[in-house]
């Protein structure tokens, strides 16, 4: 089945550091540009970062440039989002998509709350 | 706020055909493809339509998207219950050189 896993997330302290992980199956992820997207408790969604197919590029989105690290691991499929100095307004959650176009196969999920 | 402009609320009855439409600029909607989606309360966005208007494998044709200019639609026709969602607009911006989404439109279905 071709599906995105995502693992990571919960609750961390302002400041805090937490990285999340998404597993790609099904599917080539060494073929595919990668997204992470948040979306805050009731609002919309917010496109974070992506990554080109071999990492060798990576984009943000300015309200978390030089705090988050979009990063990739082809040989286990594995996509991740390291997120460093943490404030309340990264509390979301946050979802990776394939681009293929961008946010044709959506993660599930994960929630990180940020809160003393 | 959000880089494109989306009407919070939107509505129709069974059967009726709805639309939503999605404002942005030269740097984005104008130069680059749209892309639509739809979301339900607690679970990750699906996606509908793709590069302007193609629909994705198993949307149905009630769906349909364009563009002109600085503006793209999102049309439902044949109104269904289960059409009650956020619906999500999506484009690039050359000047933020990031993607970048609408405020999000909320479908209800009387």
């Amino acid at each position: 089945e071709v599906q995105l896993v995502q693992s990571g997330g919960g609750l961390v302290q302002p400041g805090g550091s937490l990285r999340l992980s998404c597993e790609a199956s099904g599917f080539t992820l060494s073929t595919y540009w990668m997204s992470w997207v948040r979306q805050a408790p009731g609002k919309g969604l917010e496109w974070v970062a992506n990554i080109k197919e071999d990492g060798s590029a990576q984009y943000y989105v300015g309200s978390v440039k030089g705090r988050f690290s979009i990063f990739r691991d082809n040989s286990k499929n594995l996509l991740y989002l390291q997120l460093s100095s943490l404030t309340a307004e990264d509390t979301a959650v946050y979802y990776c998509a394939r681009d293929g176009p961008m946010g044709d196969l959506w993660g599930q999920g994960t929630l990180v709350t940020v809160s003393s | 706020q959000s880089v494109l402009t989306q009407p919070p609320s939107a509505s129709g009855t069974p059967g009726q055909r709805v639309t939503i439409s999605c404002s942005g600029s030269s740097s984005n909607i104008e130069r680059y493809i749209v892309n639509w989606y739809k979301q339900l309360p607690g679970t990750a966005p699906k996606m509908l339509i793709h590069n302007d208007n193609q629909r994705s494998s198993g949307v149905p044709d009630r769906f349909s998207g364009s563009k002109s200019g600085t503006s793209a639609t999102l049309a439902i026709s044949g109104l269904q219950s289960d059409d009650e969602a956020d619906y999500y607009c999506a484009s690039r911006d050359s000047s933020l050189n990031a993607w970048v989404f609408g405020g999000g439109t909320k479908l209800t279905v009387l």
